[in-house]
């Protein structure tokens, strides 16, 4: 199995400051043949399911704020808010879709300094 | 518009089993895979496996292999998980989620929580 590992666990950070958390793949996730990454990153509020924020690694689904960006390839992957705001407090997963069995990072949760 | 309504919260004993709904609607049933994901109380998520609508085929992880079963019913578009002997440990929130081509889950269920006690 692919474990995904998230750091930090936690962190808080300033409304309007960066947040930035780290996700490593145990094997990389990066498919040769089309150059795509099998990343994907969530984020669930409390007591919500989880709501796709992106995919193929740096992709932004419909609707979600600019402020979000994914980046990284191969085992190294980052999601990075520009400017905190509060309906950004959240835990945040990446995930990924590489191969079966699916497997997610243990989570970040992010709040308000 | 895309909506996965899951059935209603569970209260079971310990090895009892339990079957959990997840109605499809607002898109074409067969052209998407299901998934499974619980969620234990303050915990991460745990992918427990997926299923074919088309021809009901699945693939489960490997904890759950022998106690868990995923089923569909393609004329009212909804798909089933039943896991059986359950345990404490089993409690949990478990989700339906859609699978998007490519293996990501773009819709999810609001979940349906389980819990599991004597």
């Amino acid at each position: 199995d692919i474990v995904m590992t998230q750091s930090p666990d936690s962190l808080a950070v300033s409304l309007g400051e960066r947040a930035t958390i780290n996700c490593k793949s145990s094997q990389s996730v990066l498919y040769s043949s089309n150059n795509k990454n099998y990343l994907a990153w969530y984020q669930q509020k409390s007591g919500q399911p989880p709501k796709l924020l992106f995919y193929w690694a740096s992709t932004r689904e419909s609707g979600v704020p600019d402020r979000f960006s994914g980046s990284g390839s191969g085992t190294d992957f980052t999601l990075t808010i520009s400017s905190l705001q509060a309906e950004d407090v959240a835990v945040y997963y990446c995930q990924q879709y590489y191969t079966t069995p699916r497997t997610f990072g243990q989570g970040t949760k992010v709040e308000i300094k | 518009q895309v909506q996965l309504v899951q059935s209603g919260a569970e209260v079971k004993k310990p090895g009892a089993s339990v079957k959990v709904s997840c109605k499809a609607s607002g898109y074409t049933f067969n052209s998407y895979y299901m998934h499974w994901v619980r969620q234990a109380p303050g915990q991460g998520l745990e992918w427990m496996g997926i299923i074919n609508p088309i021809d009901g085929t699945t693939s489960y992880a490997q904890n759950f292999q022998g106690r868990v079963t995923m089923t569909r019913d393609t004329s009212t578009t909804t798909v089933y998980m039943e896991l059986s002997s359950l345990r404490s440990e089993d409690t949990a929130v478990y989700y339906c989620a859609r699978n998007v081509a490519g293996g990501f889950f773009d819709y999810w269920g609001q979940g349906t929580l389980v819990t599991v006690s004597s």
